[in-house]
């Protein structure tokens, strides 16, 4: 149980075209995702918080506009990078918290994780 | 701001024997503390969970530790085997996010 899927788990594009991420949640619902972003041999770097029906919380740093993040339903969150720049090149993950007996309270499941490479 | 350090070395042991890993951190006093789990190329997965009036928490070949005046955790595999070798993550909570450490690159030898 508690499984989030991700998907793309790979992507190339080029320098300035815009990249959608998908995370869902299947088998819960998920009152809140967060989005994370890791670089080789570094810790995870949470980038957003988003409840559903609501808008995204970023973290210091963050441009919302650069990565706009749409919670539009209990099950689905996507992350859009947008006008994508070589140094944007990373790996982004998501996860999620909710209810349902597939769940526990406070844990976060995440996904298996985008990798991003912008040419 | 809150800080978070876990061993930046990896950890090499032989198949058998118990791993252990440190967390610390300061500038907090979280609720509770989390271990995950991380492959290459893959997301977290969760361990374990313990709360801050819990000394310890066990599961099955894991054992965690808590120490809310040393500001640390410890994270024990015990009778570790090859497929423990991954990143070990330890998180803290901060109201209802999480912060996590760099993470300890364990490597167990058959």
């Amino acid at each position: 149980g508690a499984v989030v899927s991700q998907h793309p788990s790979r992507v190339i594009c080029k320098s300035g075209t815009s990249v959608k991420i998908e995370c869902r949640s299947l088998d819960f619902q998920a009152t809140t995702m967060f989005w994370y972003r890791q670089f080789p041999k570094q810790s995870l770097m949470l980038m957003a918080t988003s409840n559903e029906g609501s808008k995204a919380t970023y973290e210091q740093g963050v441009e919302k506009d650069k990565f706009l993040i749409n919670h539009a339903s209990l099950t689905l969150s996507t992350l859009t990078v947008t006008s994508a720049h070589p140094e944007d090149s990373s790996f982004y993950i998501c996860s999620a918290t909710g209810q349902g007996q597939t769940v526990a309270k406070n844990i976060q499941y995440f996904g298996a994780g985008t990798r991003l490479s912008v040419l | 701001s809150q800080k978070i350090e876990q061993n930046s070395e990896a950890l090499n042991i032989q198949e058998g024997k118990t791993a252990t890993l440190t967390c610390n951190y300061t500038n907090y006093s979280p609720a509770y503390l989390q271990w995950y789990r991380q492959d290459p190329g893959r997301g977290p997965v969760f361990l374990l969970l313990i709360r801050e009036n819990e000394k310890e928490k066990r599961k099955e070949r894991l054992k965690v530790t808590f120490d809310t005046t040393l500001k640390q955790s410890l994270f024990h595999i015990t009778a570790s085997q090859p497929a423990d070798s991954a990143t070990y993550l330890c998180a803290l909570d901060r109201g209802g996010k999480l912060i996590f450490g760099q993470g300890t690159e364990l490597s167990v030898k058959p």
